[in-house]
């Protein structure tokens, strides 16, 4: 069956220091990938995608992910975070018409 | 653009009454979610239309709640009658199309509260 894990429930990461979120999928076929995220009180905003091509993806607010097949991660990077970074961070594999959603990491930014 | 326009933001109502959430999503998409979001089961999604008909609504809960989408630009999502373990934050979400590829655009949702 279909799923996706992000291990961490929560990260805590200081101000200007690099990120990395964690996502696992399980999924039979070529994956479609994606990364949201939702401040406090917003609805989801996607992040970045991956289809196919180049395993490297660039996103908006300074993100990226990296597709690695082998072992079936898309995890999230970002080489220096500001504070307006604190948010919750959702992976989802796209299946058929629907997301598979991942429980979602929380950021903390310590100043 | 408007994205996916949600209304009422917040509601706060008594256990038994009946709820009615609305949502427009953006124009030209032909996919329409509804997900429930809370600290417990976290993003579960309720209902999805495609050209204004029901595909799956094997997510939602109980038959207190029903989903309408008379048009390509309205949709409703009904609680009657509403009880406490209702109490969560409901998105609207729309897509160009029904397909895996195509990132799902999310309103700002509902925050319900049943007291």
């Amino acid at each position: 069956a279909q799923s996706v894990t992000q291990p961490d429930i929560h990260i805590t990461v200081s101000e200007g220091a690099s990120l990395e979120l964690r996502c696992n999928y399980s999924y039979g076929a070529t994956p479609y990938l994606f990364w949201y995220v939702q401040s406090p009180g917003q609805g989801l905003q996607l992040l970045l995608k991956y289809f196919s091509g180049d395993t490297l993806v660039q996103g908006i607010k300074g993100f990226e992910a990296e597709f690695k097949r082998s072992q079936s991660s898309f995890n999230l990077r970002k080489p220096s975070v500001h504070w307006s970074d604190a948010a919750e961070y959702f992976c989802a594999v796209g299946t058929n018409y629907q997301l598979i959603w991942g429980a979602g990491t929380k950021l903390i930014i310590k100043p | 653009d408007a994205g996916v326009i949600q209304s009422p933001r917040h509601e706060v109502t008594e256990m038994g009454q009946e709820v009615t959430l609305r949502c427009k999503p953006i124009s030209g998409h032909n996919s329409l979610f509804w997900y429930r979001q809370t600290m417990m089961r976290g993003l579960e999604l309720l209902i999805y239309f495609n050209n204004n008909v029901p595909i799956d609504d094997s997510g939602m809960p109980e038959d207190r709640f029903s989903a309408k989408m008379p048009n390509a630009s309205f949709s409703t999502l009904k609680i009657q009658p509403s009880e406490p373990r209702d109490s969560a934050v409901y998105f609207c979400a729309s897509s160009g199309q029904g397909n895996s590829n195509q990132p799902q655009h999310f309103g700002d949702g509902t925050r319900l509260s049943i007291l």
